[in-house]
């Protein structure tokens, strides 16, 4: 039963370059979640999505960022015209569709992570 | 809104040594969970507690929730090098089961 994956693992661009980050959730998992950990600082919510949904995009910058999650295939962040200061390690994760969860919250299972450096 | 405080931020501690690390919110937690990152990897999933009062332990780690519902600890029995990391707690923002808050991490170091 494979866990969340990530792809990258790691993704070096240079400044005014677009970066796409990918998640595939683990089976069965119908909701996503995007968060960022920026170097020395903890980690932070980005945005939540259903598939082909949007639900909470409360945490994502106003600009240049942009998240999907298709009915086909995997979540993408793109990040388009990185600067330096989007460096950081991107981590997805992912949770069942609700009523699903053996308790009442919906436990999150984090993916690899990608780390992004911008040069 | 609501904020996670840990204690300490960082730990040394020698192989064998129990240890204790805080987990604190502003607010009322709902929803708290542990996570364990070893550096450059992902989060690993430890524990979640729901329930104020409630503890859970898995081999030589045991979360407690207190009866508030403000403050949890996570405590290590006889460390080892394999427990070394950076420890997170992370919660529900009140009435937000959509997203998780966390804690700015405890970075554990066990030396033999």
């Amino acid at each position: 039963n494979a866990g969340v994956m990530q792809n990258p693992r790691h993704l070096v661009r240079r400044r005014g370059q677009e970066a796409r980050l990918r998640c595939s959730p683990m089976k069965g998992h119908s909701h996503v979640y995007w968060y960022r950990q920026l170097p020395e600082e903890g980690l932070k919510f980005m945005v939540y999505l259903q598939k082909e949904n949007i639900i909470d995009e409360s945490g994502m910058p106003k600009e240049r960022f942009s998240a999907e999650f298709p009915k086909e295939g995997p979540s993408i962040l793109r990040i388009q015209q990185v600067v330096r200061g989007d460096s950081a390690a991107y981590f997805c994760a992912s949770s069942p569709p609700r009523g699903r969860s053996p308790t009442n919250y919906n436990e999150q299972f984090f993916g690899p992570g990608t780390r992004l450096t911008v040069l | 809104s609501q904020e996670l405080e840990q204690s300490p931020q960082s730990l040394i501690v020698q192989e064998g040594k129990n240890l204790t690390i805080n987990c604190t919110s502003s607010k009322t937690l709902y929803g708290l969970y542990w996570y364990k990152q070893k550096y450059g990897e992902g989060l690993i999933f430890l524990m979640m507690l729901q329930k104020g009062g409630e503890e859970k332990s898995h081999e030589k780690i045991t979360a407690k929730l207190d009866e508030k519902k403000q403050q949890s600890s996570l405590h290590i029995t006889a460390s080892q090098p394999s427990h070394a990391g950076i420890y997170l707690c992370g919660a529900h923002p009140l009435y937000n089961t959509d997203k998780l808050i966390f804690g700015t991490g405890t970075r554990l170091q066990v030396f033999p």
